[in-house]
């Protein structure tokens, strides 16, 4: 069974740009989590999706936020990069009531 | 609000020596706990719930109400062991909090 992917795996953004990042879920889980992981702060919740809507959403700026496709894929947008944003995001997926399945993360830079 | 606490930043212990990774959580009802650990260059891992009480790759944890504790233990550290680990607290299953992790050195 393929695990989870994130593309794209690395990427250079200047400040107040947007960003885009794709997930894409092991076959079968619909439920969908973002984390941004810092040297600082670990690992934050961002937020998680369901079925194609939000179900829990983590203390980060409205300029965060993501969508979930109807064949569990979701995005994650951040706009209005700021330096502070460069940071690994990554997505985890999961069968309800299961354990999470961390991708490879995409890392962010933004200069 | 729902915390979880690791203290160390960077832990250094010999090969063959007992290791403890200490978490402490902030959650007033009932959660359920997990460690996660990250070795170099792999992806971020599941280790142990606590729910399992089972023992992986010789590592128990044990979860301490009383003490709102979720310490990470195992007898016998080996070189592999060297990596992160972060503890996990979960609500409802649903959203998780994450600790800042903690970076462990087996010394040969």
């Amino acid at each position: 069974k393929a695990g989870v992917t994130q593309t794209p795996r690395y990427l250079i953004k200047t400040r107040g740009q947007q960003v885009t990042l794709s997930c894409s879920p092991i076959s079968g889980h619909r439920s969908v989590s973002w984390y941004q992981q810092t040297p600082g702060q670990g690992l934050q919740f961002l937020f998680e999706y369901f079925s194609e809507t939000q179900r829990n959403k983590g203390n980060f700026p409205g300029r965060f936020s993501g969508r979930q496709f109807s064949n569990s894929r979701s995005e994650m947008n951040v706009s209005t990069l700021e330096l502070g944003d460069s940071a690994l995001y990554l997505c985890a997926s999961r069968r309800v009531g299961e354990t999470q399945y961390f991708g490879p993360g995409t890392r962010l830079l933004v200069l | 609000a729902q915390r979880v606490t690791q203290p160390e930043k960077l832990l250094s212990v010999f090969k063959g020596a007992p290791v403890e990774l200490k978490c402490n959580y902030s959650y007033s009802g009932s959660p359920e706990l997990f460690w996660y650990v990250q070795y170099s260059r792999q992806r971020l891992q599941l280790l142990l719930r606590h729910i399992s009480r089972e023992s992986i790759k010789g590592f128990t944890a044990d979860l301490n109400k009383g003490e709102t504790s979720f310490h990470l233990k195992k007898p016998f550290a080996q070189e592999e062991d060297s990596a992160m680990y972060y503890c996990a607290l979960s609500i409802s299953g649903n959203q998780f909090y994450f600790g800042t992790g903690t970076s462990l050195t087996v010394i040969p």
